[in-house]
């Protein structure tokens, strides 16, 4: 199995600019779930999908941040405008019922 | 809203002594789940607890769980320095496949 799969692996872009992440969930997996990791503020999930389904977004930052999934071997994360305080480490994760969630790579967001 | 407290953050030790790592968290909750980062690299699954009085041994470490307590600890046994990792415990927010609230993580470096 190759593990859930992200890209781009680092991303550097300028303020104002939009930005997308990309994931593939582990396939047969019917959860997926988007972290953000900074220094400041850890690990913090921002929101998370049940068969395609979008159950709680409530760790959307703010209205700049939007998630689909529009199948169930992919979803994306954009950010439009990114702001530098965007700058962060996103995770994406993948689980199959109740089991424990398998972490992507990540993406290494850098906005300047 | 669910808190999940680690102590301590920051742990030095010496290679061949133990040590325990705490993991409060603050609702009820019957899923809990031990990860490991290194630097750079994304965060691997190292436990699930799924029940009350759990216990989940892997080499040099042991999880448990007490959800009446609502604590749970990763102990080290006769540390090596190839366990020296960040490791984070999270709690599933609700029942079922729900996100996860991470604690702010251990910083473990092992000497030799």
């Amino acid at each position: 199995d190759a593990g859930v799969i992200q890209s781009p692996r680092h991303e550097v872009t300028e303020m104002g600019q939009e930005v997308t992440l990309r994931c593939k969930p582990i396939s047969g997996h019917n959860s997926l779930f988007w972290y953000r990791q900074t220094m400041m503020r850890g690990l913090e999930l921002l929101i998370y999908f049940n068969n395609n389904v979008p159950i709680d977004d409530s760790g959307m930052p703010e209205d700049r941040f939007s998630a689909k999934m529009p199948n169930a071997s992919f979803s994306t994360l954009k950010i439009q405008p990114s702001e530098p305080r965007d700058s962060a480490v996103y995770f994406c994760a993948s689980s199959s019922g109740t089991r424990e969630q398998y972490f992507g790579p990540g993406t290494r967001l850098t906005v300047t | 809203e669910l808190k999940v407290e680690q102590n301590p953050l920051f742990l030095s030790m010496q290679e061949g002594k133990n040590y325990t790592i705490y993991c409060n968290y603050s609702t009820t909750s019957d899923r809990l789940y031990w990860y490991r980062q290194d630097p750079g690299k994304s965060l691997e699954s190292l436990f699930v607890l799924l029940s009350n009085g759990a216990v989940k041994q892997e080499g040099r470490l042991m999880a448990s769980l007490d959800t009446k307590a609502r604590l749970s600890t990763l102990h080290i046994t006769a540390a090596v320095h190839d366990l020296s990792a960040t490791y984070f415990c999270a709690v599933d927010n609700g029942g079922g496949a729900d996100g996860l609230t991470f604690g702010k993580g251990t910083h473990l470096i092992i000497q030799p």
